[in-house]
């Protein structure tokens, strides 16, 4: 099996900053990688997918990068809407990411 | 539009079997394949299992022996059974829609609870 190993847990940012947040896989996964924001109560919703492919409607402040075992999902000019966790996903074994709880200082 | 939303009992005692369905909109079995994610509360998402556009269907592994998923095409409904209920079993459980290529998941239902308790 394919481990994700997602990292921050847990994040706090201002308003207006830049994040990153990271996910490694145990093996290449060849760009086979979503990434998803969970509101509280709410369903996943898909940012990324492919890696880098901004899903239809997802603000262009998200954006995705990565290859080979090691990738990340980048937010700019964080918004008070973006408050949520984010979870990374692989195809290959579909499995998750531990997910990344992310709050405004 | 894309939708799928989930249906089920909220409740089911230990050692039971759940049965939930998964009734969706806009889009074909026979075009789309169909999974069942879950999540326990407070904690990350799993996938269980789905049911692949063709038919045929995969498990995770750690839940396959008391897994089983079926559809009916005509009613545009999957379904997920379980059997040998454990309250670590308790979870939001959710539906989704991925393609056949790229397996990632852009649709989802809104989820529905279990409960394993007696």
């Amino acid at each position: 099996d394919i481990q994700m190993t997602q990292s921050p847990a847990s994040l706090s940012a201002s308003l207006g900053e830049t994040v990153t947040i990271e996910c490694r896989a145990s093996e290449d996964i060849y760009n086979g990688l979503a990434w998803y924001q969970q509101k509280p109560g709410k369903s996943p919703q898909l940012l990324i997918y492919n890696a880098n492919s901004l899903h239809t409607g997802v603000p262009s402040r998200f954006s995705g990068s990565g290859s080979g075992t090691q990738y990340s999902l980048k937010i700019n000019s964080l918004q008070s809407e973006d408050v949520a966790s984010y979870f990374c996903q692989q195809y290959y074994d579909l499995t998750f990411g531990s997910g990344t709880k992310l709050e405004i200082k | 539009q894309v939708q799928l939303k989930e249906s089920g009992p909220g409740l089911v005692q230990p050692s039971q079997t759940l049965s939930l369905t998964c009734t969706v909109s806009g889009f074909s079995l026979t075009s789309n394949s169909v999974h069942w994610v879950r999540q326990p509360p407070g904690k990350g998402l799993e996938w269980v299992g789905a049911i692949w556009s063709g038919g045929s269907t995969d498990y995770n592994s750690a839940l396959k022996s008391r897994l089983s998923i079926s559809r009916d095409t005509s009613k545009s409904q999957v379904f997920l059974k379980m059997n040998s209920l454990q309250t670590e079993d308790t979870a939001i459980y959710f539906c989704t829609r991925s393609g056949n290529y790229d397996w990632y998941f852009d649709f989802w239902g809104p989820g529905t609870m279990v409960t394993v308790s007696s």
